[in-house]
């Protein structure tokens, strides 16, 4: 699986879009990318995923670049209930196999 | 559908003492998983199952076994609790169809050990 990057922390206001950087520059051509996050004390939420087209769904967008090395989470309208571990995670669709979850991104949400 | 639901949600135990975590879904999942997770760490892989009958190893197995006698429960058993064993445990479940990774996390149980 590609090793990712991501901050370690992020702040946004409330009502404002949350932008959420991951670098996986060793992507290869059959991984996807995944988005998960932990609210606190919770278990991890599957948010969104994506192979190389740009994804939306209820919850977020998810932006990859054209060459794959980096994508991007967004959430339009943070709440504070959107202060989470946000994790990205690259992988092949592989059955039965374990989620590699990095430190994550730490965002906090504030009004 | 409840999802991924887990027995007990919080224990203490005492070095030495044996218990057994539950962890039952109802989606119809063939692939299950035991993670733990200590304090600012991600999630670690214990031990999975890719169907009923049938449990594997993943990245940190020792002091623990596991068991999948019936495809909607997977048991977690510490024989002897080690306070190295303190953690929040999560398990998760996925589908073996369409998209292998979207896995689906119970609430966590979490265990000290004194």
């Amino acid at each position: 699986d590609a090793k990712t990057t991501q901050p370690t922390s992020m702040d946004c206001a409330e009502g404002r879009a949350a932008n959420l950087p991951c670098n996986h520059s060793t992507i290869s051509g059959n991984e996807y990318v995944y988005w998960y996050r932990q609210i606190h004390s919770q278990g991890p939420q599957y948010i969104i995923h994506g192979l190389k087209n740009n994804e939306t769904n209820e919850m977020a967008s998810l932006i990859i670049t054209e060459d794959r090395k980096s994508s991007t989470l967004i959430l339009p309208h943070a709440t504070l209930r959107d202060t989470a571990v946000y994790y990205c995670i690259v992988r092949r669709p592989v059955a039965g196999t374990a989620l590699i979850f990095g430190k994550g991104t730490t965002l906090s949400v504030s009004s | 559908n409840a999802g991924v639901t887990q027995t007990p949600k919080f224990r203490v135990l005492k070095t030495g003492q044996s218990m057994t975590l539950l962890c039952a879904q109802d989606m119809n999942h063939e692939y299950m998983y035991w993670y733990r997770q200590d304090p600012g760490m991600g999630l670690r892989l214990i031990h999975y199952s890719v169907g009923e009958g049938t449990t594997a190893k993943g990245e940190v197995p020792d002091g623990y076994n596991v068991s999948r006698l019936k495809k909607q429960n997977f048991l977690l058993g510490l024989e002897s609790a080690a306070p190295s064993q303190t953690s929040v445990y999560f398990c998760a479940s996925s589908s073996h169809q369409g998209d292998y990774n979207e896995q689906f996390f119970g609430p966590g149980t979490r265990l000290t050990v004194l």
